[in-house]
């Protein structure tokens, strides 16, 4: 059954520092997704991504943020200076057609620990 | 943009009973509706979905209904068994509500 797959799965970085997270979604979807997920609290939605450029974003989603579709098959999430309030699990999703329509799959996350 | 309100934040029944967990709506616009189950260190799962032209669906143990007007959707699990122990989010427009941890005792 085709899936979406983040890498790493847990990510400890120093405050200040950029990271990268990557996902590979799902081979025929069309619309990219990221969300994050403090411990313990809501999914909340970062960015959605379609047709090469950003679709919606969130609140949360600052200048420290950018999206990427580097090539055919990879959607990443930069931060660019990671602060602790950053330390979270962030989840890439993707669908067929937009998730204001259709379902998103989700994959199994990425815990990012800021230090 | 939309918001949306999940309760309860807990709930615990007994194996066998039902389990219903709600949440409303603030943009009338939102027509998709869908329900995630999530279980410890996974990403959310779909379990059901529904959209706005239907008032109601089911698939074995799991229905969801929804009143547009009210703008509520509620999830309804019967026959609840230990391995639906788990947390269970609403969506709409791509946000989610705040969660349910469900913990169904043998």
């Amino acid at each position: 059954e085709p899936e979406v797959t983040q890498t790493p799965s847990h990510q400890v970085t120093q405050m200040g520092q950029e990271v990268i997270l990557r996902c590979v979604p799902i081979s025929n979807h069309l619309y990219f997704y990221w969300y994050r997920q403090i411990l313990g609290q809501k999914v909340e939605f970062l960015v959605s991504f379609y047709n090469n450029e950003i679709s919606e974003k969130s609140e949360i989603f600052d200048d420290q943020f950018s999206v990427e579709r580097p090539d055919g098959s990879n959607f990443t999430l930069k931060i660019r200076s990671t602060k602790l309030e950053d330390s979270a699990m962030y989840f890439c999703a993707s669908s067929s057609r937009s998730a204001l329509d259709t379902e998103a799959f989700f994959g199994q996350g990425t815990r990012l620990t800021v230090v | 943009g939309e918001n949306v309100e999940q309760h309860p934040s807990t709930l615990s029944v007994q194996e066998g009973d039902s389990a219903v967990i709600k949440c409303t709506y603030s943009d009338s616009a939102s027509n998709y509706f869908p329900w995630y189950k999530q279980e410890l260190g996974k990403g959310p799962q779909l379990i059901i979905d529904i959209r706005s032209n239907v008032g109601e669906k089911k698939d074995q143990r799991i229905a969801v209904t929804l009143n547009k007007t009210a703008k509520h959707f509620s999830l309804h699990i019967t026959e609840t068994q230990p391995e639906d122990s788990a947390v269970y989010f609403c969506a709409a427009s791509m946000r989610f509500g705040a969660g349910t941890r469900l913990t169904v005792k043998p």
